[in-house]
């Protein structure tokens, strides 16, 4: 089965610093889901990523897919109190035809005013 | 709002009760997905349906769990005679198809937190 290990666990950042979070996969990606979730909330799509090298941007937030499609990072630019929350990472697993996904355990993100 | 729904929001109920969420997908989404999600876990794969057709379910899902989507819109996901370590947020996504623009974003609702007493 495949397995999504995520690093850091917790971070713990200054306002306007920089920031990455890692995933790391057990197997080759077929695609790959960044998602933001708030404590007691659902998970909010922020980025799938497919091909490898690709990398996506949404205001202040890129990731990237590696070359041989087992890694991604995604990195925060500027940081702001708004971008706290817990960051999944989600691989598309491919069973019969349609796909699902597994998640990483997440990385929590607390920005300090 | 054309998101996914999910109610009830929070479930409180006693070991041996039976209880059933729902979820509404985003309408024109064929495909739905339930999870299951426990504190300072990522969420974990129950089953899928595409329309009305279950296709797969993990084996966490215990022969307690039963889901059904009768028409291929909403969901309902039933838990028999719940135990202790049901507590967690089940959570509902829904997607389109695959298309020719590839894979397609599973969308979130905000869950059902159940708790067992």
């Amino acid at each position: 089965s495949q397995e999504l290990e995520q690093s850091p666990q917790s971070l713990i950042v200054q306002e306007g610093k920089n920031l990455t979070i890692n995933c790391t996969s057990s197997k080759t990606l077929y695609g790959l889901y960044w998602y933001k979730q708030k404590y007691g909330e659902g998970l909010i799509f922020l980025m799938m990523l497919q091909k490898g090298g690709e990398e996506k941007s949404h205001e202040k937030i890129t990731a990237k897919l590696d070359e041989k499609k087992q890694q991604s990072s995604l990195h925060i630019t500027a940081s702001q109190p708004s971008h706290a929350g817990i960051y999944l990472c989600g691989a598309v697993v491919f069973t019969g035809g349609y796909q699902k996904v597994t998640f990483g355990t997440g990385t929590k993100l607390q920005v300090i005013p | 709002d054309t998101g996914v729904s999910q109610n009830p929001r929070h479930k409180i109920t006693k070991r041996g009760q039976n209880v059933t969420f729902r979820c509404d997908p985003i309408s024109e989404h064929n495909r739905l997905y339930w999870y299951r999600q426990t504190l300072g876990q990522g969420p974990e794969f129950l089953t899928y349906f595409q329309n009305e057709a279950q296709l797969e379910k993990s084996r966490l899902l215990s022969d307690r769990f039963s889901a059904e989507r009768p028409k291929g819109s909403f969901s309902t996901l039933e838990i028999q005679r719940t135990e202790q370590g049901d507590s967690a947020m089940y959570l509902c996504a829904s997607s389109l198809g695959e298309g020719t623009g590839g894979h397609q974003p599973q969308h979130f609702g905000d869950g059902t937190r159940l708790s067992i007493l």
